[in-house]
């Protein structure tokens, strides 16, 4: 079965920051989704990734899929305390049905 | 307001009783998810509906779970006999059937607390 792993698992930057949150799968990833999740609240789609090399932007929020497809990377610029929360990825595994990393705990600190 | 909802959004039960959740997806969409998330962790797949039949169930659904959606609509899932760890939200989602990756929807979830 497909597994994905995010590091770092939390992250504290001071507002203002660029970060970069990875996600690594152990097979190739035929569709990359980022969701954001405000704690104890539901899944907010952010971006959908599926071709190798694959880049797409919402606002100051950039994810990336590398060219071999097995992993990705999301970018956030001049991060603002509305960033924070848990971004997770999650893989397509067919049928639409998605496999997610672990998630990473975003804190903004002004 | 048009997006995936579920009820109750909180549950506090007794090990040993019956729960049942509700989903209510965006109306056009003709697939519907159930996950679970528990503390720290990403969600889990548990099963998921095209229109009234139910096509995959997890392994992770054992026996005390069962889900319906009777008429291509709403959903329930009903967990009996609760045990300690059943605990954690249980999340609702919603696509278009599509022949590959599309946009899921997300509710907002029922977090289930079982003391």
């Amino acid at each position: 079965s497909q597994e994905l792993e995010q590091s770092p698992q939390s992250l504290i930057v001071q507002e203002g920051k660029n970060l970069t949150i990875n996600c690594t799968s152990s097979k190739t990833l035929y569709g990359l989704y980022w969701y954001k999740q405000k704690y104890g609240e539901g899944l907010i789609f952010l971006m959908m990734l599926q071709k190798g090399g694959e880049e797409k932007s919402h606002e100051k929020i950039t994810a990336k899929l590398d060219e071999k497809k097995q992993q990705s990377s999301l970018h956030i610029t001049a991060s603002q305390p509305s960033h924070a929360g848990i971004y997770l990825c999650g893989a397509y595994q067919g049928a639409q049905k998605l496999v997610f990393g672990q998630g990473t705990r975003l804190t903004i600190n002004p | 307001d048009t997006g995936v909802s579920q009820d109750p959004r909180h549950k506090i039960t007794k090990r040993g009783q019956n729960v049942t959740f509700r989903c209510d997806p965006i109306s056009e969409h003709n697939r519907l998810y159930w996950y679970r998330q528990t503390l720290g962790q990403g969600p889990e797949f548990l099963t998921y509906f095209q229109n009234e039949a139910q096509l995959e169930k997890s392994r992770l659904l054992s026996d005390r779970f069962s889900a319906e959606r009777p008429k291509g609509s709403f959903s329930t899932l009903e967990i009996q006999r609760t045990e300690q760890g059943d605990s954690a939200m249980y999340l609702c989602a919603s696509c278009i059937l599509a022949g590959g990756p599309g946009e899921q929807f997300f509710g907002p979830g029922t977090r289930l607390t079982v003391l």
